[in-house]
């Protein structure tokens, strides 16, 4: 079982709000992931993270920012929240050496 | 075109019936092979993951990989009415994953 959090599960923002998404893992996995995922969608690799101290830029990024301080740790940061950012934000990990994936419950933002 | 085609359905099926749900890919290089069942305002939970081609069951569940053909099934025995939900496929090579959209499934008691 995964063992992976999410905070806040529910937000509605105004525009040009700044928001950080928490994501926190207790598995020590030294991966962690930040994807979009709309209705009908496939999901769409925001950022992601191979340790402490490394990021990455994935297809959606350019509106957002990440930091990996600590290894169970890994928030997502948008500076100025937009209508076109109303999404769901969904965090997983996984485990070096390992191919299974794991997700937490996910951030449901709506920016107004 | 798409890493990973998946019928989005919506499948609806009798309490009890098997249910078959499928995923093709593109890339020779996928060697990770997973589903997850998804329900509403939730996350995707980890339902079954394979290495390389071949089945592997866990209870209800059966999940099939082929890869000369690039086609991946999950098998649902005895479908129950807390099978509904959304299932997505995912593939990975390396550190990249590769989702499909997810098939929606209702099972009517």
């Amino acid at each position: 079982e995964a063992d992976i959090y999410q905070t806040p599960r529910y937000l509605v923002i105004g525009t040009g709000k700044k928001i950080t998404l928490e994501c926190s893992q207790t598995m020590g996995h030294d991966k962690m992931y930040w994807y979009q995922q709309d209705p009908g969608m496939e999901l769409h690799l925001i950022h992601y993270s191979y340790g402490v101290n490394s990021t990455e830029k994935g297809d959606l990024s350019s509106e957002s920012t990440v930091s990996r301080i600590r290894t169970e740790h890994f928030p997502l940061t948008l500076e100025s929240a937009r209508p076109s950012h109303t999404s769901q934000y969904l965090c997983a990990s996984r485990d070096t050496g390992a191919g299974e994936l794991f997700f937490g419950e996910g951030s449901r933002l709506t920016v107004l | 075109q798409k890493e990973v085609e998946q019928d989005p359905g919506p499948l609806s099926v009798p309490e009890g019936a098997i249910v078959s749900l499928n995923c093709t890919y593109s890339n020779s290089a996928f060697q990770y092979f997973m589903w997850y069942r998804q329900y509403s305002r939730k996350g995707p939970e980890l339902l079954m993951y394979t290495y390389s081609s071949g089945n592997k069951e866990d209870g209800r569940f059966t999940a099939q990989v082929d890869k000369s053909s690039k086609y991946i099934s999950l098998f649902i025995r005895d479908s129950q009415p807390s099978d509904s939900a959304t299932y997505l496929c995912a593939m990975s090579a390396g550190n990249q994953f590769y989702f499909g959209t997810g098939t929606s499934l209702t099972v009517i008691p």
